[in-house]
């Protein structure tokens, strides 16, 4: 398997704009996780899925972000419209069963300007 | 409530000494623990996992982790550093069955000649 698959690796934008990033999980993978990585903050927990369905959205941070898993094979997490303080490193990641690792992506750094 | 807490945000050992890098955790539950491991610009890679069978854990270059419940720890030792050891090591928890891995904010782990 060729593992978590994100895109775009590298996103730049101007402030205001939609951005959507990507996520393909691991085949067979029922939990997929986005997380925020920044200085400040370390890795934050924005929502998680289990079986396509979101379980837990508390950790996105106003209601200009939102996640959609319309299949087992893809996520997406859109900010519309987006601002600076949303520049960081965003994760996805997956994982089988109720108490595994989880399989990260390579990230998709993120910059708004 | 549920949390990791990475209790020094940076170490420094010189090459070839042992390696120690501590995490608390709170949980109601018997929790699933892991240490990941992030090189520059890249994801999250595995380190190891407990997952309530043997409370020595071994991963991958030579780390293991020992659980201890009595004191709510998860610390992470390496007998002997390699330059190549120096990256950012997250400790990461999922506090029940079904529920998100949730980490503390990162240990930078620095390796000197």
């Amino acid at each position: 398997d060729a593992g978590v698959i994100q895109s775009p690796r590298h996103e730049v934008t101007e402030m205001g704009q939609e951005v959507t990033l990507r996520c393909k999980p691991i085949s067979g993978h029922d939990y997929l996780f986005w997380y925020r990585q920044t200085m400040m903050r370390g890795l934050e927990l924005l929502i998680y899925f289990n079986n396509n369905v979101p379980i837990d959205d508390s950790g996105m941070p106003e209601d200009r972000f939102s996640a959609k898993m319309p299949n087992a094979s893809f996520s997406t997490l859109k900010i519309q419209p987006s601002e600076p303080r949303d520049s960081a490193v965003y994760f996805c990641a997956s994982s089988w069963g109720r108490s595994t690792e989880a399989f990260f992506g390579q990230g998709t750094r993120l910059t708004v300007v | 409530a549920q949390s990791v807490t990475q209790l020094d945000s940076h170490v420094s050992v010189s090459e070839g000494t042992p390696v120690l890098l501590r995490c608390n955790y709170s949980s109601s539950y018997s929790p699933s623990l892991f240490w990941y491991v992030q090189h520059p610009n890249k994801g999250l890679q595995l380190l190891l996992k407990y997952t309530s069978a043997a409370t020595l854990v071994k991963g991958i270059n030579g780390f293991e982790a020992e659980f201890k419940k009595s004191e709510t720890s998860f610390h992470l030792t390496k007998p002997s550093a390699h330059m190549s050891d120096a990256a950012e090591y997250f400790c990461g928890m999922r506090y029940q069955a079904g529920t998100a891995l949730i980490f503390g904010k990162g240990t930078t782990l620095s390796v000197s000649s």
